[in-house]
């Protein structure tokens, strides 16, 4: 099993560009996460989703949309890159039972918006 | 906004030492915590779900317990070697299953 698979692991962008980072697991798990970590902060979560079709707002939602077609992906799409957007970017999937089974994190995706 | 709190923000022990954390959550709308350990360069990775006021989990040098009424978890590493160096996170999962981190213990142990 590959996990939580992520691209890109890095991206530069101008501020106003679009972009969707990609997210996608292969333990069939029900949840899936998006979380961004800045310094001093810790992970915060950005949206989430808990079975395809269905997704939810986070605690940091704006400027960002996620869609969930599929059981295996569950991309963030940044609608127009802010410069506080620039931060790394943690996919996570878990299975079902939620928040009763482990979380497993994808690699990251450093992101820098000028 | 719901506050998950982390102390101390960093420790610096000699390798055989032992050591503890705390996180501080709400007592209420509680539903889960889970603690990860994060190294450099690396993605958090699971280390303890508890669910239960109460709960004592153990991995190898690495145990925690639970207490949701007064709203903290212990993490204790019995005899820290330097690969336990580490940020260890911990986030509390409420009613809705929304995860909330806290900004993490970063542990450096010294050999």
């Amino acid at each position: 099993n590959a996990g939580v698979t992520q691209t890109p692991k890095f991206q530069v962008l101008k501020t106003g560009q679009s972009m969707t980072l990609q997210c996608a697991q292969d333990m069939n798990h029900e949840y899936m996460s998006w979380y961004r970590q800045d310094p001093g902060m810790g992970l915060r979560l950005i949206h989430y989703s808990v079975g395809a079709g269905i997704t939810d707002q986070g605690e940091v939602p704006n400027g960002y949309n996620v869609s969930r077609s599929t059981t295996e992906d569950f991309p963030l799409r940044l609608l127009s890159a802010a410069p506080s957007q620039t931060s790394v970017y943690f996919c996570a999937s878990r299975g079902s039972g939620g928040a009763l089974n482990e979380q497993f994190f994808g690699p990251g995706t450093r992101l820098t918006v000028l | 906004i719901l506050n998950v709190e982390q102390s101390p923000q960093s420790l610096h022990v000699q390798e055989g030492d032992s050591t503890n954390f705390t996180c501080s959550f709400p007592s209420s709308n509680f539903y889960a915590l889970h603690w990860y350990r994060w190294e450099t360069a690396k993605s958090p990775e699971a280390l303890f779900v508890m669910t239960l006021n109460g709960d004592e989990k153990k991995k190898g040098q690495i145990s925690a317990t639970l207490n949701t009424k007064e709203g903290y978890s212990y993490l204790y590493i019995k005899g820290s070697q330097p690969e336990d160096s580490a940020t260890y996170l911990c986030a509390f999962i409420d009613n809705f299953n929304k995860f909330y981190f806290g900004s993490g213990t970063k542990l450096n142990v010294k050999p």
